[in-house]
């Protein structure tokens, strides 16, 4: 079975640039989740949706973050303008339930860099 | 969300040795689990804990969710080259909204 698909895997995009992180769910998880990973401050959530839906956006650092989920195999996170203190690596993550006993299988991330 | 004091920070161990490393947290959680992230991979679930003073295994690793609910521990019994890599607790209870809450993540290092 496929997992959680992320693109791209890396990114490297100049200060002021819009940047677009994309994430396929697998298939039948109703929850997705957007972290964000950096030596500073390790595993932070950004957001999370469930059935599409945002549910929790408290984690998103400012307005200059938005994330979407248009239907139930795809979303979006999205930084515009971009900084350079955005750098991180950016994962998706999908369950299908939200408690612990529904773990969130995580793809392999999108390593943004911003010059 | 709440920040959990997981440690030791880093581990540099040779190969067959056993491995410990715990997870705190000043709140109550009702779920502990466990971590492993490879270099360029995402995050993988090892072992998930549900009740307290509940002790789980998966093959050479062991994990425990502390009866105070506020503390969890895993062990690595007999380390291999391949147990390298970044392992990270994670909790989930009211006072996190039910969101996982992560640890900074014990750094793992085996040498053969």
């Amino acid at each position: 079975d496929a997992g959680v698909i992320q693109s791209p895997r890396h990114e490297v995009t100049e200060m002021g640039q819009e940047v677009t992180l994309r994430c396929k769910p697998i298939s039948g998880h109703d929850y997705l989740f957007w972290y964000r990973q950096t030596m500073m401050r390790g595993l932070e959530l950004l957001i999370y949706f469930n059935n599409n839906v945002p549910i929790d956006d408290s984690g998103m650092p400012e307005d200059r973050f938005s994330a979407k989920m248009p239907n139930a195999s795809f979303s979006t996170l999205k930084i515009q303008p971009s900084e350079p203190r955005d750098s991180a690596v950016y994962f998706c993550a999908s369950s299908r339930g939200f408690w612990g006993n529904q773990p969130q299988h995580f793809g392999d991330g999108t390593r943004l860099s911003i010059l | 969300g709440q920040q959990l004091n997981q440690s030791p920070q880093s581990m540099f161990i040779q190969e067959g040795e056993d491995v410990s490393m715990n997870c705190t947290s000043s709140s109550i959680f009702n779920t502990w689990l466990w971590y492993k992230q490879d270099p360029g991979e995402g995050p993988v679930l090892l072992i998930a804990l549900y009740k307290a003073g509940e002790l789980t295994s998966n093959g050479r690793l062991t994990a425990q969710f502390g009866i105070t609910r506020k503390d969890s521990f895993l062990n690595i019994s007999a380390s291999i080259p391949s147990d390298v890599g970044i392992y990270f607790c994670a909790g989930q209870g009211r006072n996190s909204g039910y969101a996982l809450n992560f640890g900074k993540g014990t750094s793992l290092l085996v040498t053969p």
